[in-house]
């Protein structure tokens, strides 16, 4: 069965420095996220991309963050200069039906910030 | 968005049927009965969905009542991988973002 694929699984990085985490969605699929994890919290919603452009974000998602498909199969974010509260999980998602279908998960990228 | 209940956590035992029940009252028409679990730190894993007939797929079967204000997802024969936190969420079709609550920790017992 088709996955969604994250690389690296988890990254070491010191605070202010620059992190990409990678995402390879679901190949015929149309609509991607990105959703974050603090451990021991919920499931958090960051960004939806469709179409070359975000559709949607939330307050999460500041400048400090950026989103990009470079290719026909990469999907990444970009934290720019990152913070001590960056730390968490980081799962992407992709969805290939507009309406009802449901997003699909990678099992995510570990982010650790030094 | 309509607002979901779930128990904080449930136990089963394994080979057991799993019924995990969800409130959600305030459900508008078109909203979605979304699934998901989550195993340890893995990503969250899609279950199964439902708009207001009962569905059934590999993984579990969704009982939505009629008049849409709680569902049941049910696990027919537990195991112990199925020990997970379970998620339901509420959602218009179209909508970006899945919102995930706390969810039920379910323990699957020999």
């Amino acid at each position: 069965e088709p996955e969604v694929t994250q690389t690296p699984s988890h990254q070491v990085t010191q605070m202010g420095q620059e992190v990409i985490l990678r995402c390879v969605p679901i190949s015929n699929h149309l609509y991607f996220y990105w959703y974050r994890q603090i451990l021991g919290q919920k499931v958090e919603f960051l960004v939806s991309f469709y179409n070359n452009e975000i559709s949607e974000k939330s307050e999460i998602f500041d400048d400090q963050f950026s989103v990009e498909r470079p290719d026909g199969s990469n999907f990444t974010l970009k934290i720019r200069s990152t913070k001590l509260e960056d730390s968490a999980m980081y799962f992407c998602a992709s969805r290939g039906e507009q309406g009802r279908g449901p997003q699909h998960f990678g099992d995510g990228t570990r982010l650790s910030i030094l | 968005d309509a607002k979901t209940t779930q128990p904080p956590s449930m136990d089963c035992a394994e080979g057991r049927a799993a019924n995990l029940p969800c409130n959600h009252s305030t459900i508008s028409g078109n909203e979605y009965v979304y699934w998901y679990r989550q195993i340890h730190s893995q990503g969250p894993q899609y279950i199964i969905h439902g708009l207001k007939n009962n569905e059934t797929n590999e993984m579990a079967s969704l009982i939505i009542t009629e008049d849409r204000k709680s569902s049941t997802l049910i696990l027919p024969h537990a195991t112990l991988r199925d020990t997970a936190v379970y998620y339901c969420i509420v959602r218009v079709a179209d909508n970006n973002d899945m919102r995930f609550g706390a969810g039920t920790r379910l323990t699957v017992k020999p």
